[in-house]
């Protein structure tokens, strides 16, 4: 089965503290891609980072990270020093091999100032 | 910006009636997508698009239809609209080793 798994449905923070996201995939195939996108409250999506399957780099862009551990399935999304303008909805998405996108059901992030 | 353009942005229509939307992209994508977006199911593939007249079903064709007569144009079609046809629907196309950009997005309420 492929599936994506966010299971925070909602996290409220206060500005300036630290949030992670969490993202659990399943997948059999070796060759896969994750994705992380961006839902801000004006409703587009917006494309943050790749990463492939043979890649478990961690990567840092500014006050976003991501953790990518395939020995537990997870692709975490990490936000430090979380600003109001954080609020959003976030998806993590798998594409396994194919091009055809699995994505969670998505996680709102809420950032009070 | 990876030049697509959705159309209507918003549509009101009613029970039974026919309703397509369009997506237009201007740089030659071979893959486009439909997905419908609902409150607790995330983005969810409703059709797709390999190439001119080249289209597959995603996990909630039922009651959609496609046609990809030409490169830059997708179309998706509701033959008779329905009340759970009501979302927002997102079209997409692949940029850069399996990347997906998405158009604006099109609020369609049916009534």
């Amino acid at each position: 089965a492929q599936k994506v798994t966010q299971a925070q449905t909602e996290i409220s923070v206060v500005e300036k503290e630290d949030v992670t996201l969490d993202c659990v995939y399943e997948t059999r195939d070796t060759t896969y891609y994750l994705f992380w996108y961006k839902q801000p409250p004006s409703g587009e999506l917006v494309f943050l980072i790749r990463r492939n399957s043979f890649d478990e780099q961690n990567e840092i862009s500014g006050r976003y990270s991501w953790n990518f551990q395939k020995s537990t399935s997870s692709f975490n999304f990490t936000i430090t020093a979380s600003q109001v303008v954080d609020s959003a909805v976030y998806f993590c998405a798998l594409v396994p091999g194919t091009y055809k996108y699995i994505f969670g059901t998505g996680t709102r992030l809420k950032v009070l100032a | 910006d990876a030049g697509i353009t959705q159309s209507p942005r918003h549509k009101v229509t009613e029970t039974g009636t026919p309703v397509t939307l369009r997506c237009h992209q201007t740089e030659n994508h071979r893959y486009m997508y439909w997905y419908r977006q609902d409150p607790g199911h995330g983005l969810r593939l409703i059709h797709y698009s390999y190439g001119v007249k080249d289209t597959d079903k995603g996990e909630v064709s039922d009651g959609y239809s496609v046609s990809r007569s030409k490169t830059e144009d997708f179309l998706l079609t509701l033959e008779s609209a329905t009340s759970s046809q009501t979302s927002v629907y997102f079209c997409a196309i692949i940029h850069r080793v399996y990347t997906q950009y998405f158009g604006p997005g099109t609020r369609l309420t049916v009534l």
